[in-house]
Formats: C-alpha cells, structure tokens, sequence
C-alpha cells in the first residue's frame, strides 16, 4: 500500500542555517505530494505541493521538488528563521488507492535564536 | 471567514462515557475526513465522506461512528469511550476527492483525554 517515510526528529538549528527534512514515498500509482506544516496548538496548513515528476512547490522560501525516480519530495529552506519553529509533515494522496491522504509521521523543528 | 470549525477543543471522559466532536465547514466541500493524531504515528485517517449521505471507514475506524445527512457537518461519535481513544482529533475538508492533487483544509482540533 502506499505510505510516506520522512526523517525523524526533533531538529534543532540556529537561526540561519540550511534546513533539510527527508521524504521518501511508496506509491501504488501516480501521486501527488504535500508538505504540511503545524504550528504549536493548530491544525496542519498547507506549505506547499507538487503534482507531477519534477515540479518543485515552493512557499515562504521553503521549497520541495517531486523526483519519481528516487520516490523522494524532499524539503529544504537556505536560511530558516525562529518563526519557523513548528511540526512539519510530508503527505501523499493517490487517486489509484481511494480518498485519503498517507501523511508521514512528522519532523518537529525548532529554530533557536 | 471561518473554514473548518471543530468543537470542542478540550474534553475530559471516562471510560465508557459517549460524546459526539463536531465538524462544521463553510466551503462547499463534497470532502470531508477525520483524522487522529498520536506522538510518533502521524495522522491516520478514521472515517471520511466524499458527499452527504456517502461514508466510508479509513485505517482506524473502530469505536467510531460518522454519518453525513448535510454537504457542512461531519459529526464524529465516541459510543463508549477507551484509554486508548486519548489523542488529538483533526476534522479535515477538500473541494473534491482527494487524489486530485486537492490539498486538504484542517480544523484546529480537538484534544481528548479519557480516564
């Protein structure tokens, strides 16, 4: 079936360092990819998305880009602030497997001054 | 501008008490799903509907309940509430199924304790 797999955490980076968050997909068909971000005490918003190989979704200067030859969506931002602090997770939906979304189990980032 | 409206955002239970968690959203939305989620495991999904009168069971449905008699209200029901339903409930939306690169709007919880 089909499932996501993104990196453990928690991450800890000083204010202006690279961000990296790994995500890697296992998909029955053609689907497309989501990061979501949540905020401490919300629910999950949408950061960014990508619906085809090699499109990059791109927010808030984070950015992901959907490589089907490595399964992998992986999410990167060059310079990450202290409001950048919160859960993110990467997710999948898939028409081929019915109406639902796969969300991997989450990166907590915190962000120090 | 309201979205998805989940109450209510606190409750306490004890063991085989029942409740319902509202979901309300003003969107038009034919989708709509609810989600729990505990440390370590993500979301998984519990029940959806893809329109009223249509419901359908996600990975985790038992001790759940749902129906769908209007396009705005996705109620959710505990019949007998277990320890091991504590956890934070999402109720979620989209304009159409998912799987069409839809993404997903989300109320802001529901945290549930139950003794």
């Amino acid at each position: 079936g089909d499932s996501v797999t993104q990196m453990e955490g928690p991450v800890t980076l000083s204010e202006e360092a690279f961000l990296t968050i790994n995500c890697t997909y296992t998909a029955t068909g053609y689907p497309s990819l989501f990061w979501y971000v949540q905020y401490p005490g919300e629910g999950l918003q949408l950061l960014l998305k990508a619906t085809k190989a090699d499109d990059k979704g791109s927010n808030k200067g984070f950015e992901a880009t959907y490589r089907k030859e490595t399964t992998s969506f992986h999410l990167e931002k060059g310079s990450v602030q202290v409001s950048d602090s919160a859960v993110y997770f990467c997710a999948l939906s898939d028409r081929d497997t019915g109406n639902q979304f796969y969300f991997g189990t989450g990166t907590s980032l915190t962000v120090i001054p | 501008n309201a979205g998805v409206t989940q109450t209510p955002k606190f409750q306490v239970l004890k063991t085989g008490q029942s409740m319902t968690l509202q979901c309300a959203q003003d969107m038009n939305h034919e989708y709509m799903s609810w989600y729990r989620q505990d440390p370590g495991m993500g979301l998984r999904l519990i029940h959806y509907s893809v329109g009223a009168g249509i419901t359908d069971q996600g990975e985790v449905p038992n001790g759940y309940n749902v129906s769908r008699s209007t396009t705005e209200d996705f109620p959710l029901r505990l019949l007998s509430a277990a320890p091991s339903q504590t956890s934070v409930y999402f109720c979620a939306s989209s304009s159409r199924g998912v799987g069409l690169g839809e993404k997903l709007f989300f109320g802001s919880g529901t945290q549930l304790s139950v003794l």
